[in-house]
């Protein structure tokens, strides 16, 4: 069965450095990863997606990811973190039959 | 604007009340997903519907109930047999239409409390 790992349940970084959010996850086939991104009592965003090609995926909000077959790793990085990026961040891989199994987040708290 | 719309934003109920939450997208997609989420354990799935008039059960579809009668629209009901309620609680859609994988796009959510 397909499950993703996000070890981190808090992350805290300073404004103006680098963020990396771990993922791993368990797939038997080519997997579809996704990162969202959510706000106290708001919604999913999505920021990210890979499915095929470039191996180093570009999001919005000036975020990116890296798939890693050999690690099954698709981590999250950010060059420098802005205090707007305080939130929560899911991982996901897409599943047989259009579903999404979800990790179970990383809260990210940013300190000026 | 196209999205997705979940109302109310906050519901509060009694125990032993039955409890429908809404969910509208105006994205022409085929595809609709209910999800609840707990503090820690990210977002399980609840119920999905690739298509108007067809459903199917997620991981944790006890005490739960939909209805796909209308491409727009997939409203969750809250039974009195769901024995905790208590979530916040996400709609999605997604183009569907294939086997495979495609984008979720979510709603704003529905926080739902138990008195």
């Amino acid at each position: 069965a397909q499950s993703v790992t996000q070890p981190d349940i808090h992350i805290t970084v300073s404004e103006g450095a680098s963020l990396e959010l771990r993922c791993n996850y368990s797939y038997g086939a080519t997997p579809y990863l996704f990162w969202y991104v959510q706000s106290p009592g708001q919604g999913l965003q999505l920021l990210l997606k890979y499915f095929s090609g470039d191996t180093l995926v570009q999001g919005i909000k000036g975020f990116e990811a890296e798939f890693k077959r050999s690690q099954s790793s698709f981590n999250l990085r950010k060059p420098s973190v802005h205090w707007s990026d305080a939130a929560e961040y899911f991982c996901a891989v897409g599943a047989k039959g259009n579903k999404l199994v979800f990790g179970a987040g990383t809260i990210l708290r940013v300190k000026s | 604007d196209g999205g997705i719309t979940q109302s109310p934003k906050y519901l509060f109920r009694k125990e032993g009340q039955n409890v429908t939450l809404s969910c509208e997208q105006n994205l022409n997609h085929d595809a609709m997903y209910w999800y609840r989420q707990d503090p820690g354990q990210g977002l399980r799935l609840i119920y999905y519907s690739q298509i108007v008039n067809d459903f199917q059960k997620g991981d944790i579809a006890e005490g739960y109930s939909v209805s796909r009668e209308k491409k727009e629209s997939f409203p969750l009901t809250v039974t009195s047999a769901q024995k905790n309620p208590t979530a916040f609680y996400l709609c999605a859609s997604s183009m569907g239409g294939t086997s495979g994988v495609d984008t979720q796009y979510f709603g704003p959510g529905t926080r739902l409390t138990v008195l």
